[in-house]
């Protein structure tokens, strides 16, 4: 079957930098994609990665290795509102997309 | 910028009976798509549409129905309301398909809640 696996939960503090992992196992693999949603609203669209290595913007990065399965979403300057929830998605085959159950990310000050 | 609505945005509904969620989009987006968002689950795809007049199946489509008349909106029925069916539902668009496919826009979710 296919699978994408986060981390349930993290916490990290206000100013510093927190990496979320994202694993997948997928038929075949057309694009990672990373989200992110605040509760109570919509997802909003983050990042895109089909080839490997690193994708920076801004604060975010988003890295993929295709060989390993494995993608993270680096987050930079932690601010409050970056308390949220955070997807990750991979394209398969079909050009369906799977997503993960997603990472609540919680930032103290 | 309106982008994609959602109605309505909350509704409590006893099981048996009929629901529509609608949603309207104005990006003029060919691709659009109704997913279900449960807690400690990924978003799970129930139906999709490519282009205006075509509809596909997704992940978990039992018990709901689609149509596209037209490239804007993509309402979503229920048509006999089951507990299992309580969870929020986010409608989404893109402009573009297959391996192309880039962001996705989502609406700002339907709670639902069938008693």
């Amino acid at each position: 079957g296919q699978n994408i696996d986060q981390p349930t939960e993290m916490t990290a503090t206000e100013g510093a930098i927190v990496q979320i992992n994202c694993t997948y196992q997928t038929s075949g693999f057309n694009g990672l994609f990373w989200y992110q949603q605040h509760a109570g609203e919509a997802p909003t669209f983050l990042s895109y990665n089909v080839l490997d290595g690193l994708e920076e913007k801004g604060r975010f990065s988003s890295f993929l290795s295709r060989s390993k399965g494995y993608s993270y979403l680096l987050l930079k300057e932690l601010q409050m509102k970056d308390s949220a929830s955070y997807l990750c998605a991979v394209m398969d085959s079909n050009y369906q997309l799977i997503w993960g159950a997603g990472t609540k990310l919680i930032i103290k000050p | 910028t309106a982008g994609i609505t959602q109605a309505p945005t909350s509704q409590i509904l006893a099981a048996g009976r009929s629901m529509t969620l609608r949603c309207t989009q104005d990006m003029r987006h060919n691709a659009m798509y109704w997913y279900r968002q449960d807690l400690g689950l990924g978003l799970r795809l129930i139906h999709y549409s490519n282009t205006a007049g075509t509809t596909g199946k997704g992940e978990v489509p039992d018990g709901y129905s689609v149509s596209r008349a037209n490239t804007d909106d993509f309402p979503l029925t229920l048509a006999s309301a089951v507990p299992s069916q309580t969870s929020v539902y986010f409608c989404a668009s893109s402009d573009r398909t297959g391996k192309d496919t880039g962001e996705l826009f989502f609406g700002e979710g339907s709670r639902l809640t069938v008693l």
